[in-house]
C-alpha cells in the first residue's frame, strides 16, 4: 500500500496570508488526524477526523480549520497567518477499525512564514 | 499545557550501552503508544500497550506500562548506531484518537 502523502512538502508564506495543506491517508484508513511540530513545543494534536467528522480537536485556537472528504482526504486551514505558525505539520493515518490504532505519518509539510 | 512529559530530554550514549526513556502523565491513560523519528524523518509506529503492568519485548527493545496506566517506559539494550533518533511516548485518554506526545528524548549513539 502506499503510504500517508502530504501536499505541498514546504510552503512559505508571509503574516496574514492563509494556507491550505493537504493529506491523503493510506487506503482504507478512516482516521486522520492533524499534527504541529516545532521545536519549542513538540507534537501537539490539533484535531482528527473520522468519516468526515471532526472527532476530537486539541487546544489550538480557531485560526486553524480542517476537514474531511468522502475518500477520507483531508486539508488543513491556517488563516491569518502569525510567525508562530512556522511549524513541521503532520498529518497521521489509521484505520480504526477495532484493532491498534497505529498511526501512520506522513512526511509532513514545512510551513515557513515570514 | 504539556500533559504528558518524557525524560531525559537528551541521552548520549555508547554503542553498546543501555537506553531508557521515561514516559509520566498527569492522567491515567487508555493506550499508550511509542514512536520513533529519524533526523529529518517523520514518527513511525513502534508499538501500543493497552493494559495495565503490560510488557512487551520487539528484539532489543522492552516496553512496559505502569500499574496506573500513569507512566510507561523503553529500555534499549546494548544500543548500535541505528537507534540514533528521537522517541516519543503517546498518550491517548479515551478510546478515541486524541493522543497527547510526550516531550520526546533524543538519543545520539556514539560509535
Amino acid at each position: 500500500k502506499a503510504g500517508v502523502t502530504q501536499t505541498p512538502r514546504y510552503l512559505i508564506k508571509t503574516r496574514g496570508q492563509q494556507v491550505t495543506l493537504s493529506c491523503s491517508p493510506i487506503s482504507g484508513h478512516r482516521s486522520v488526524s492533524w499534527y504541529q511540530q516545532t521545536p519549542g513545543q513538540g507534537l501537539q494534536f490539533l484535531f482528527e477526523y473520522f468519516s468526515e467528522t471532526q472527532r476530537n480537536k486539541g487546544n489550538f485556537p480557531g485560526r486553524f480549520s480542517g476537514r474531511q472528504f468522502s475518500n477520507s482526504r483531508s486539508e488543513m486551514n491556517v488563516s491569518t497567518l502569525e510567525l508562530g505558525d512556522s511549524a513541521l505539520y503532520l498529518c497521521a493515518s489509521s484505520s480504526n477499525s477495532g484493532g491498534p490504532y497505529e498511526q501512520y505519518f506522513g512526511p509532513g509539510t514545512r510551513l515557513t512564514v515570514t | 499545557g504539556q500533559q504528558v512529559m518524557q525524560i531525559p530530554q537528551y541521552q548520549h550514549v555508547q554503542e553498546g550501552e543501555d537506553f531508557t526513556t521515561y514516559c509520566n502523565s498527569s492522567t491515567t491513560l487508555s493506550n499508550i503508544q511509542w514512536y520513533k523519528q529519524r533526523p529529518g524523518g517523520h514518527p513511525v509506529f513502534l508499538i501500543q500497550l493497552v493494559k495495565s503492568g503490560e510488557v512487551k519485548k520487539q528484539k532489543r527493545l522492552t516496553f512496559q506500562f505502569g500499574e496506573a496506566k500513569k507512566n510507561s517506559s523503553l529500555h534499549i539494550t546494548a544500543t548500535q548506531t541505528t537507534d540514533v533518533g528521537t522517541y516519543f511516548c503517546a498518550g491517548d485518554r479515551s478510546t478515541g484518537n486524541q493522543f497527547y506526545f510526550g516531550t520526546g528524548t533524543s538519543l545520539t549513539v556514539i560509535p
